[in-house]
C-alpha cells in the first residue's frame, strides 16, 4: 500500500497562475484534509472532507478550492496564485472515528514568484 | 479559543540523556491530545495520543507522554535519546472535528 500520495513534489508558479495539487489515499479513509505548513506556525487546516461528496472550510480557506472526486482522491486548487501561498502543502487521511489519527502524504513544496 | 503551545522552538539533548518536549493546551471539554514527528523533507507521522485512561501514554519509537490535567500539559518524553530522534515534533489537540496544532519544536540530539 502506498498510503497517501501527493503530486507534484515541487512546483514554481508565477503570480496569477493556477494549479491543482493532487492527493490520493489507498487506506479507505473517509476523511481527508489539506494543510499548509509555514515556518514557526505549525500546520493550518485549509479544507477538509469528512466523507465523499462533502467539503468544509478550515482555518485558512481563502484563495483555495477543493474537490473530493471520490473516496480516494481530494484535490486542492489555487485559481490565482499569490506569493503569500508559498508554502509546503500536506494532504492527510483519517480513520473513520471521531478522534482519529491522521496519515500524511510527503508534501508539495510550492513557490509563487 | 482552543490552542496549543509549544514553548520551546528548539531542544538540545546529548545522546543517551532523557529528553522532554513540552506542550500545553487550552480546550473546552475533555482534551484529546496527539504527538506527531516530522523528519526532514517528509510528512508527519503519528507518535501517540491521549483520549482517556492512564495519564502515561506509550507510543512509537520508545516515546511516551504524560497527561497532566491540572497543568493542562502533555509533555513528550523519552528515557534515552538517540541521534535518530532528531526531528521536528508537533503537539496537537482535537477540537470540533479538527486538529489544532502547535508551532512545533525542533529536537536536536548530539552524539
Amino acid at each position: 500500500n502506498a498510503g497517501v500520495t501527493q503530486t507534484p513534489k515541487f512546483q514554481v508558479l508565477k503570480t496569477g497562475q493556477s494549479m491543482t495539487l493532487q492527493c490520493a489515499q489507498d487506506m479507505n479513509h473517509n476523511s481527508m484534509y489539506w494543510y499548509r505548513q509555514d515556518p514557526g506556525m505549525g500546520l493550518r487546516l485549509i479544507y477538509y472532507s469528512a466523507s465523499e461528496g462533502t467539503t468544509d472550510k478550515g482555518e485558512v480557506p481563502n484563495g483555495y478550492n477543493v474537490s473530493r472526486l471520490n473516496k480516494r482522491e481530494f484535490s486542492l486548487r489555487l485559481e490565482s496564485a499569490a506569493p503569500s501561498q508559498t508554502s509546503v502543502y500536506f494532504c492527510a487521511g483519517g480513520e473513520d472515528s471521531l478522534v482519529n489519527e491522521q496519515f500524511f502524504g510527503p508534501g508539495t513544496r510550492l513557490t509563487v514568484l | 479559543a482552543q490552542s496549543v503551545a509549544q514553548p520551546e522552538d528548539q531542544v538540545n539533548v546529548a545522546e543517551g540523556n532523557p529528553l522532554t518536549v513540552k506542550c500545553t493546551y487550552s480546550v473546552s471539554g475533555n482534551p484529546y491530545l496527539f504527538w506527531y514527528v516530522q523528519y526532514p523533507n517528509r510528512g508527519l507521522q503519528f507518535l501517540l495520543k491521549y483520549i482517556t485512561g492512564d495519564n502515561l501514554v506509550k507510543g512509537s519509537y520508545g516515546f511516551e507522554a504524560e497527561f497532566n490535567k491540572s497543568q493542562t500539559s502533555f509533555h513528550l518524553k523519552k528515557p534515552s535519546a538517540l541521534v535518530s530522534d532528531s526531528a521536528l515534533y508537533f503537539c496537537a489537540v482535537w477540537s470540533n472535528y479538527q486538529l489544532i496544532w502547535g508551532a512545533g519544536t525542533k529536537l536536536i540530539i548530539k552524539p
